[in-house]
């Protein structure tokens, strides 16, 4: 099916840096969703944004929302090991078929 | 905190066998999702019920793949007969409705095809 370009595909980075990754899409997105996934276990939803420019904060982590609609990023600050996971985007068309499409995931390793 | 329940954690299987996977939604939530998730991919949607009706069932290899709800509450994937390739994390997830994307996932099932 359909997917979502999403990179970097991995990062090694190092404690205390920060970290950008991104996904883009040829369609317009209604919604784009941020979710966290610990190896053997279900993702965790961290951010959802709805409106076109909109910026959020959980806690390290920022997303925004991009003006095309076509867009999102994800930073996070102050990297700690326990961000350590894949990272994946997911978003809503906003066409007729409102269905989720998600990213392939950006793998995420931090050094202490 | 309200969480979606899964079950069995881990399931091993020979081939050609039937296996099912069961899904407690969070209460409330009138929209569930099963996905299926292979290692190194994101979650791809099986189907998606709105209370216990299907409304997305496209990607759900009918031929050997069931979903139901009965009573709109929680939910039985199966699979008969089960192949090799199936192998992957099986994923319930749910949300407050239809129009509202922000679906909460469980732990998953690991399911093994030997």
């Amino acid at each position: 099916g359909q997917q979502l370009n999403q990179s970097p595909q991995s990062m090694f980075i190092q404690e205390g840096e920060d970290v950008s990754m991104n996904c883009t899409s040829s369609s317009i997105f209604n919604t784009w969703l941020w979710y966290k996934q610990d190896p053997g276990e279900g993702p965790v939803l961290l951010i959802a944004l709805y409106k076109a420019g909109e910026l959020t904060s959980n806690g390290r982590l920022t997303a925004q929302f991009g003006i095309t609609r076509k867009d999102s990023f994800l930073n996070i600050s102050a990297s700690i090991p326990s961000d350590v996971g894949i990272y994946f985007c997911a978003g809503q068309w906003a066409g007729n078929n409102r269905k989720l499409i998600w990213g392939l995931g950006t793998s995420l390793a931090v050094n202490p | 905190e309200a969480e979606v329940a899964q079950s069995p954690r881990y399931k091993i299987t020979e081939k050609s066998q039937a296996v099912a996977f069961w899904c407690d939604p969070i209460s409330g939530h009138a929209t569930l999702y099963w996905y299926r998730q292979i290692l190194g991919q994101g979650p791809e949607l099986l189907v998606q019920f709105q209370d216990e009706s299907v409304v997305d069932d496209s990607q759900l290899p009918k031929d050997r793949f069931s979903a139901e709800r009965l009573k709109g509450v929680d939910s039985t994937l199966k699979i008969q007969p089960a192949e090799l390739g199936d192998s992957a994390m099986y994923l319930c997830a749910s949300s407050p409705g239809q129009a509202n994307t922000e679906a909460f996932f469980g732990q998953g099932t690991r399911l093994t095809v030997v």
